[in-house]
């Protein structure tokens, strides 16, 4: 099955600074990925997605880039401010031996974003 | 606003009580999920349904009950609780069930067994 990690519990920025969260996957075949943010008494709220067709994707001050070869992916928020501060999944749907979903998706375990004014 | 509704958003019974969970999705999807979030653990899928028919029960005890009437609406009837089902659980909705496909969750229900 997949499984999804993430390489900082914890991350605190300065507002105004870039911060870049991170993720490693470990099924090869992955071909999609997903970033949510999940604000405090809130369900998850989807950010943005890749597939693996890319490296790069951007939206509003967010940027995800995606490295095949390693299974790394990041997510990265430009000029962050105090309302970014949430815990931050990624989710990988598992994809199972014909290549085909049901729409399980693996989450990482979150990295929580601490902005300071 | 996120398109999809829980309700209640907060419940609190005893292990002998019997109750149940509302979602309701206004997006037009054809898919919807139950998950459950607990603190300190990643969120653990609990069933899938495609066009009202479960696709997935991902070896959920029995106490959990899902029912799907259409694409628009899933509960969770709940019997016979053990204290350690304390926990937040969301409910998703997608287009379809395929790869490629981001769920969008509503807010959760907040479940706490006495």
């Amino acid at each position: 099955g997949e499984s999804v990690g993430l390489h900082l519990p914890t991350l605190s920025v300065q507002e105004g600074d870039n911060s870049i969260i991170n993720c490693a996957y470990s099924n090869s075949a992955s071909d999609y990925f997903i970033w949510y943010k999940q604000e405090s008494g809130k369900g998850p709220q989807f950010i943005i997605d890749i597939r693996s067709n890319m490296d790069k994707r951007q939206g509003q001050r967010v940027t995800v880039l995606l490295n095949k070869t390693v299974k790394h992916l990041s997510l990265q928020i430009a000029a962050t401010q105090p309302g970014d501060s949430a815990v931050y999944f990624c989710a990988v749907p598992e994809v199972n031996a014909g290549g085909t979903s049901y729409g399980k998706l693996t989450f990482g375990q979150g990295t929580i974003l601490t902005v300071h004014p | 606003e996120t398109g999809v509704t829980q309700t209640p958003r907060h419940l609190v019974m005893g292990m002998t009580n019997k109750k149940s969970l509302k979602c309701e999705q206004h997006l037009g999807h054809n898919a919807m999920y139950w998950y459950k979030q607990s603190a300190k653990k990643p969120l653990e899928l609990m069933f899938v349904y495609s066009l009202e028919e479960r696709v997935e029960n991902n070896s959920v005890p029995s106490r959990f009950s899902p029912e799907c009437p259409n694409s628009s609406h899933l509960f969770l009837h709940l019997h016979t609780l053990q204290p350690e089902d304390s926990a937040l659980y969301l409910c998703a909705s997608s287009l379809r069930t395929g790869s490629n496909q981001p769920q969008h969750f509503g807010d959760g229900t907040r479940l706490s067994i006495l």
